[in-house]
């Protein structure tokens, strides 16, 4: 039972280079979010999907791509990495209501853009 | 502006003594609230919820304290134990959880 896989666990990216952050869940869960960590700023979210084929902004949105293609994936991307999205992200997937029932996080994605 | 506020970036506490985390928010419009704790290179794990029709809700060592007219909630561990050495998280929702809203984490060290 992997629960939420994310890959990679570690990357460095150039500034202006692009990625992809991959997301597998296997419980079957409607709701996937993707958050970054920073510094005393706790969790952040930056997209989420309440379902395959949807997905809507979060609280940091800027720079960032998702897509929800199939139930069990949500991928992130960046287009264009810049310094300030040096951080740890987070993929979660919850049954709705996820306040509830809980998230279920991944054990993250250490991004550098150098 | 953040919403959740953890104001107390640590905390350090003996073995068998309680540990207290707190947490305030803003929003008003929050009904459901939650814990999670985090070990390092490991993603959050929840821990313990309340609603915001109740003021307290226990789990075995764990009680969480949810006072609305303050915007205040707070987080007794029971006896604390070394392995409860982590970093825990407040969050807080509006919708029932469709988004949560984290705050910035306290980190507990427990000594033995």
């Amino acid at each position: 039972n992997a629960g939420v896989t994310q890959t990679p666990k570690f990357r460095v990216l150039k500034t202006g280079q692009s990625m992809t952050l991959l997301c597998a869940q296997d419980m079957n869960h409607e709701y996937m979010y993707w958050y970054r960590q920073d510094p005393g700023m706790g969790l952040r979210l930056i997209h989420y999907s309440v379902g395959e084929g949807t997905t809507a902004k979060g609280e940091v949105p800027d720079g960032y791509n998702v897509s929800r293609l199939k139930k069990q994936n949500f991928l992130l991307g960046l287009e264009s990495a810049a310094p300030s999205q040096t951080s740890v992200y987070f993929c979660a997937s919850s049954h709705p209501p996820g306040a509830i029932y809980g998230y279920t996080f991944g054990s993250g994605t250490r991004l550098t853009v150098v | 502006d953040q919403q959740v506020k953890q104001n107390s970036p640590s905390l350090s506490v003996q073995e068998g003594r309680i540990s207290i985390l707190n947490c305030d928010y803003t929003n008003s419009m929050f009904d459901y609230f939650l814990w999670y704790k985090k070990y390092p290179a490991e993603g959050p794990t929840f821990l313990i919820s309340i609603s915001s029709i109740k003021d307290k809700n226990e789990d075995g060592r764990f009680t969480v304290f949810l006072n609305k007219s303050a915007k205040h909630l707070s987080l007794h561990i029971v006896p604390s134990q070394p392995g409860d050495s982590a970093v825990y998280f407040c969050a807080a929702s509006s919708e029932y959880g469709n988004k949560l809203v984290f705050g910035a984490g306290t980190i507990l060290r427990v000594k033995s």
